[in-house]
């Protein structure tokens, strides 16, 4: 059970945008940047959004992230068939003295 | 080629030791902390550990506190993880991390440890 709620599941058609929520406390999202994962099958974890809300080279625009209080959330537009993934958020936690992922979203474009 | 390439996983009985590496390639690695995060088949993401540059920093997860140690050695442009006391429940593809909250995070590939008797 992780200190990060993440919803098991999102799914969305193409086009629309879709939101995964990240659920912390004051230990970790309120006083920490929060940082997005997308996993594709069989890979290796893919840095999506650091800092909140900081894109890096080469991720598409139609990622975004913001946070507020003790939520974080990634939101996908125009959604494609290639989006269909986990995600997962991290922080940092304070009160454990450690970095912490979500429990992560498994997204599927129908 | 840019990357980091984890060796050392394999089949280990409870109780047992494993050494993880990761080696560093085409990349700049004692400028950035780095970690171990490791992945049971079918679960999500946890983190294990982290070390700053200089390895004067080292945090770890409380399940291994005591029994793993993270250790890298920046003339050989490498990361370790010493994994003592085997449990079942640390069987997971174990993967090492650049910056992993920065534009700079690179991941290598994962290495699978399988603690069973």
């Amino acid at each position: 059970q992780s200190v990060l709620t993440q919803p098991p599941s999102a799914s969305g058609t193409p086009g629309q945008r879709v939101t995964i929520s990240c659920s912390g406390s004051s230990s970790n999202i309120e006083s920490n940047t929060v940082h997005w994962y997308q996993q594709l099958p069989g890979t290796a974890p893919k840095l999506l959004i650091y800092s909140n809300n900081q894109r890096p080279s080469g991720v598409p625009d139609r990622f975004s992230g913001s946070k507020s209080g003790t939520s974080a959330s990634l939101a996908i537009s125009g959604l494609h068939s290639e989006d269909e993934a986990d995600y997962y958020c991290l922080t940092w936690d304070g009160s454990l003295n450690g970095l912490v992922f979500g429990g992560g979203t498994r997204l599927t474009v129908l | 080629e840019v990357q980091l390439v984890e060796s050392g996983g394999g089949l280990v009985q409870p109780g047992g030791s494993l050494r993880l590496s990761c080696a560093a390639s085409g990349l700049t690695f004692n400028n950035y902390w780095m970690h171990w995060v490791r992945q049971a088949p079918g679960k999500g993401l946890e983190w294990v550990a982290n070390i700053n540059q200089d390895g004067s920093e080292k945090y770890y997860v409380d399940s291994v506190k005591g029994r793993f140690t993270i250790s890298r050695d920046n003339a050989k442009n490498s990361l370790y993880l010493q994994m003592d006391s085997l449990r079942a429940e640390d069987s997971a593809f174990y993967y090492c991390a650049r910056a992993i909250g920065a534009a700079t995070s690179i991941w290598g590939q994962g290495t699978l440890v399988t603690v069973s008797s």
